[in-house]
């Protein structure tokens, strides 16, 4: 199985900040990797897909890289309602498999 | 509008039986990819399993040949027979779409509790 590892597990930040998390495959993966954001008792959400392209209705604030084994999420200015937990999730064999989430809190 | 709605979750002892169900609206389930996550109190997300529109069907390891996911398309309604139920059952399972050009969880259910617990 591909195993999924984001860094770091969580971050403090401020309303205003740039924002970077980073998720590792553990074998190439080209770019079948998709991010999601999950507030506290709610469903996931879809962010981005094929590592850099935006889900509609997405802010552009959000943005993808990466292919291979090394993917980025960033938020280019944080906004209130991005604190969250954020996943990252590869889509390149089954078993399909989730990176272990990033929390990111006010600061 | 696109809605998953699940159903079935509840209190079962270790060792019992549940049937999950996930009514679907505004797409043909019977045409996508549909797929069981599950999230453990506290914990990440977990795949479980996949049904293609084909009708293959594929499994995480872990679960051992104990879950089966099936479909009724007459009802548009996905479903998760969960038997030999552990304690690290225990989570949310979100019934979820898998977008076929995108290859991405695009629409998830808001998910159902189960408890596996004595």
């Amino acid at each position: 199985d591909i195993q999924m590892t984001q860094s770091p597990s969580s971050l403090s930040a401020s309303v205003g900040d740039r924002v970077t998390i980073t998720c590792r495959a553990s074998q190439s993966i080209s770019r079948y990797l998709n991010w999601y954001q999950q507030k506290p008792g709610k469903a996931p959400k879809l962010l981005i897909y094929a590592a850099s392209s935006l889900q509609g209705g997405v802010p552009s604030r959000f943005s993808g890289s990466g292919s291979g084994t090394d993917f980025t999420l960033t938020i280019s200015s944080l906004q209130p309602e991005d604190f969250a937990t954020y996943y990252c999730q590869h889509s390149y064999s089954i078993p399909w498999t989730f990176g272990q989430g990033t929390k990111v809190e006010i600061k | 509008e696109v809605q998953l709605v699940e159903s079935g979750g509840g209190l079962v002892q270790p060792g019992g039986s549940l049937r999950l169900s996930c009514a679907a609206s505004g797409f043909t389930v019977s045409s996508n990819y549909m797929s069981w996550v599950r999230q453990a109190p506290g914990k990440g997300l977990e795949w479980v399993s996949v049904i293609y529109s084909g009708g293959s069907t594929y499994y995480a390891d872990s679960l051992k040949g104990r879950f089966t996911i099936s479909r009724d398309n007459s009802k548009n309604t996905l479903y998760l027979q969960m038997n030999s139920l552990r304690a690290e059952d225990t989570a949310v399972y979100y019934c979820v779409r898998e977008s076929q050009s995108t290859a991405a969880f695009d629409y998830w259910g808001q998910g159902t509790l189960v408890t596996v617990s004595s």
